[in-house]
């Protein structure tokens, strides 16, 4: 099993939909949680952190089931600037000295 | 402040060639990895370090070679370059990932023909 699974999407959306993008991780002692967002040919860039309580940065809210091992992202009223790929991302031991990636979901935003 | 530098941005080896991709940061972190990606796989850690001084293996890192000489920089040395590697190669760097996650840099595109 994968260590960090996401659906690859593409997920098609009109500007203004809610979109929701999901993730499983395999290892249970993992502590840390990401999304980063990564445009074409570029970078990653850490989008948020994503905390046990739930968290929420603007029209973005990250979620997190440890039970479960399932990570989500939320986005609301979708932008054409928010078309990119984003990434489910956890710390790769309890030292946290690197990270392990999820293959990526993309996201295109329509007019 | 620069944050992360790679170095080059675009390369072309030839197969059986070597060659040293830089990474260097200037924000003092202690952890810094190099990861490559490729279509469809996500992006994969090759080797990282904890320190000067301090490295170990990824989930990848035949082909590659790391060292750790000084906080700022973090060089992975092809040493006999292959078409399978062929890749888009990213440094990052952290004080640790837990609870902050990295830094990435721009990223190194390999072509080994």
């Amino acid at each position: 099993r994968k260590e960090v699974e996401q659906d690859p999407g593409p997920f098609n959306v009109p500007e203004g939909a809610t979109v929701a993008f999901n993730c499983t991780y395999s290892n249970s002692a993992s502590q840390s949680f990401f999304w980063y967002r990564q445009d074409c040919r570029k970078e990653p860039k850490l989008l948020m952190s994503v905390y046990s309580s739930g968290n929420e940065d603007g029209r973005f809210t990250a979620q997190l089931n440890r039970a479960s091992q399932y990570i989500s992202l939320l986005i609301r009223d979708s932008k054409l600037s928010d078309s990119a790929t984003y990434l489910c991302v956890v710390n790769r031991d309890q030292a946290g000295t690197a990270l392990i990636f999820g293959k990526g979901t993309t996201l295109s935003v329509s007019s | 402040n620069a944050g992360v530098t790679q170095t080059p941005k675009f390369q072309v080896l030839k197969t059986g060639q070597s060659m040293t991709l830089q990474c260097a940061q200037d924000m003092n972190h202690e952890y810094m990895s190099w990861y490559r990606q490729d279509p469809g796989m996500g992006l994969r850690l090759i080797h990282y370090s904890v320190g000067a001084g301090i490295t170990d293996q990824g989930e990848v890192p035949n082909g590659y070679n790391v060292s750790r000489s000084t906080t700022e920089d973090f060089p992975l040395r092809l040493l006999s370059a292959a078409p399978s590697q062929t890749s888009v190669y990213f440094c990052a760097s952290s004080y640790s990932t837990v609870f902050r996650g990295a830094f990435f840099g721009q990223g190194t595109r390999l072509t080994v023909v």
